[in-house]
């Protein structure tokens, strides 16, 4: 089956937009996590998914930043009126379940440039 | 104590050669160590990972490393081959949702 996709897969935006990053994880795949990958930087942790819940959103860097998940399935990330410290890869993952064994499989992410 | 500190920055390896990556840790809650290979443009991809109750595991030309007193696990790649050349991140997770990241490994391997 088709792998985790994201969408778009570059995106200029100029300060002080909105922007909305989409994410289609593997069919099945209750669990749902979103990142961000800075230059030089690892993956910093933006939010999980149980279903359509958002247990720990600690990760997200400012009341600017939200998320959803319908169905169980597809996830957008919103950013509002957009930063250039926004800029970044937002990377998104799924996984079966929860749970330290499962394996996360990632998507090609989404480059995030805000100029 | 969440932090993973991974080592070095950056690396470059004659092909042929037995590139190292190293990795530490200070939650002793840790039960779950994984390494992703990222290539430019694509999202991080599990190569191999282990859990504390072995102190070594070996795929292929990878091989994990563990040490529990010491806290540190690393990651060996045998006879490395340009095809090698990616960004590695290890990480690790108490056993829930949460991996912590290390900043990433930039591996070259040269021809």
């Amino acid at each position: 089956g088709a792998g985790v996709s994201q969408s778009p897969s570059n995106k200029v935006t100029e300060k002080g937009k909105d922007v909305e990053l989409r994410c289609d994880p593997i069919s099945g795949h209750t669990a749902l996590y979103w990142y961000r990958q800075s230059l030089g930087q690892g993956l910093e942790f933006l939010i999980y998914f149980q279903g359509n819940s958002a247990p720990d959103k600690s990760g997200l860097p400012s009341d600017r930043f939200s998320a959803e998940r319908t169905g169980g399935s597809v996830s957008t990330l919103t950013i509002q009126r957009t930063q250039q410290e926004d800029s970044a890869v937002y990377l998104c993952a799924s996984s079966l379940s929860s749970g330290g064994a499962r394996e996360q499989f990632f998507g090609p992410g989404t480059r995030l440039t805000v100029l | 104590q969440q932090q993973v500190k991974q080592s070095p920055q950056s690396l470059i390896v004659q092909k042929g050669g037995i590139s190292i990556i190293n990795c530490a840790y200070e939650n002793t809650a840790f039960d779950y160590f994984p390494w992703y290979q990222q290539f430019p443009g694509k999202g991080p991809a599990l190569l191999i990972a282990i859990r504390p109750d072995v102190s070594e595991k070996k795929e292929g030309r990878f091989t994990i490393s563990f040490n529990k007193s010491a806290k540190q696990f690393s990651l060996h790649i045998m006879d490395s081959q340009p095809g090698d050349s990616a960004t590695y991140f290890c990480a690790a997770t108490s056993g829930t949702y949460k991996y912590i990241f290390g900043t990433g490994t930039r591996l070259k391997v040269l021809a």
